[in-house]
C-alpha cells in the first residue's frame, strides 16, 4: 500500500458524460501529479500540483481539468467523454518535486 | 525521438536466476533522476528503485539493483534470484528537471517480465 488513495476504484460510464476522479496524496506529500495509462499511449503525464498550484502539463485534454485544494487533494474532471477517454487513471504524490512518486491504485474508466 | 526506450517487450526468467531489463534514455540535461516502477496484473504501480544523475554509485534496493552508465545513457534494471511474484511488467521513467522547480516522468513502453518455476 503507497498511502495514495484514489477513488473510484471503477467507473463506467456513457460517452459524452462528465465524472471526478478523486486522488489523496500520501501524509505529508506536497505534489500531485495525473497519468493516463492505455493500451495504445501507455503511461502519460497528464497535469502535476504543487501545494495547491498548477506546476506542470503534459499531454492533457482540453476537457480535462484538474485542481489540488487546500487540503491536498486533487480531483481530475473529465468532461465530454468519448470512447478513447477509457484507461486507467492514475494518481501520484511526492514530498517534493525531486523525490520518487508514490502511486494510487488507479481507477479504471470505461466509456461506453 | 524517444526519452526512454524499452527495447524487450517480454522476457522470461527461471525461479531463482537474475534477470536484467534494459533502459535507455535521451536526454541534454545535466540533472536528472531514472526510476523504476513494477505493475503486477492488478494494476498498480510500485515503486523499485531510483538513481541521480550524479550519484557515482549504482543504486540497490535488496533484489534490485541499477546498473548506471551514464555515458551509455543506460540504467538497466537488475533482479537477483527471481521469485514467481515478480512476474509484471516493469517500467523505466526519468525525470528531467525543468530549472523553474517543475519536473515531470516520462515512461518507457515497458517490458514484461514472466518469471517461471
Amino acid at each position: 500500500d503507497s498511502g495514495v488513495t484514489q477513488t473510484p476504484k471503477h467507473l463506467i460510464t456513457a460517452t459524452g458524460q462528465r465524472v471526478t476522479l478523486r486522488c489523496s496524496p500520501r501524509s505529508g506529500d506536497l505534489s500531485v501529479y495525473w497519468y493516463q495509462q492505455s493500451l495504445d499511449q501507455g503511461l502519460q503525464f497528464l497535469i502535476q500540483y504543487y501545494n495547491g498550484e498548477e506546476r506542470a502539463k503534459g499531454n492533457i485534454l482540453e476537457r480535462f481539468s484538474a485542481q489540488q485544494f487546500p487540503d491536498l487533494h486533487s480531483e481530475l474532471n473529465l468532461s465530454s467523454l468519448e470512447l478513447g477517454d477509457s484507461a486507467l487513471y492514475f494518481c501520484a504524490s511526492s514530498v517534493s518535486l525531486s523525490t520518487e512518486q508514490y502511486f494510487g491504485p488507479g481507477t479504471r474508466l470505461t466509456v461506453t | 525521438a524517444q526519452k526512454i526506450t524499452q527495447t524487450q517487450p517480454g522476457m522470461f526468467v527461471q525461479e531463482k536466476e537474475a534477470v536484467t531489463l534494459d533502459c535507455t534514455y535521451d536526454t541534454s540535461d545535466q540533472s536528472y533522476g531514472l526510476f523504476w516502477y513494477k505493475q503486477p496484473s492488478s494494476g498498480e504501480m510500485i515503486f523499485l528503485i531510483y538513481q541521480g544523475s550524479y550519484d557515482e554509485q549504482n543504486a540497490t534496493e535488496g533484489r534490485y539493483s541499477l546498473n548506471f552508465q551514464k555515458a551509455r545513457k543506460s540504467a538497466n534494471l537488475v533482479i537477483s534470484a527471481s521469485q514467481l511474484g515478480d512476474s509484471a511488467m516493469y517500467f523505466c521513467a526519468m525525470r528531467e528537471s525543468q530549472g523553474s522547480g517543475y519536473s515531470t516522468l516520462t515512461f518507457g513502453k515497458g517490458t514484461m517480465l514472466l518469471v517461471s518455476p
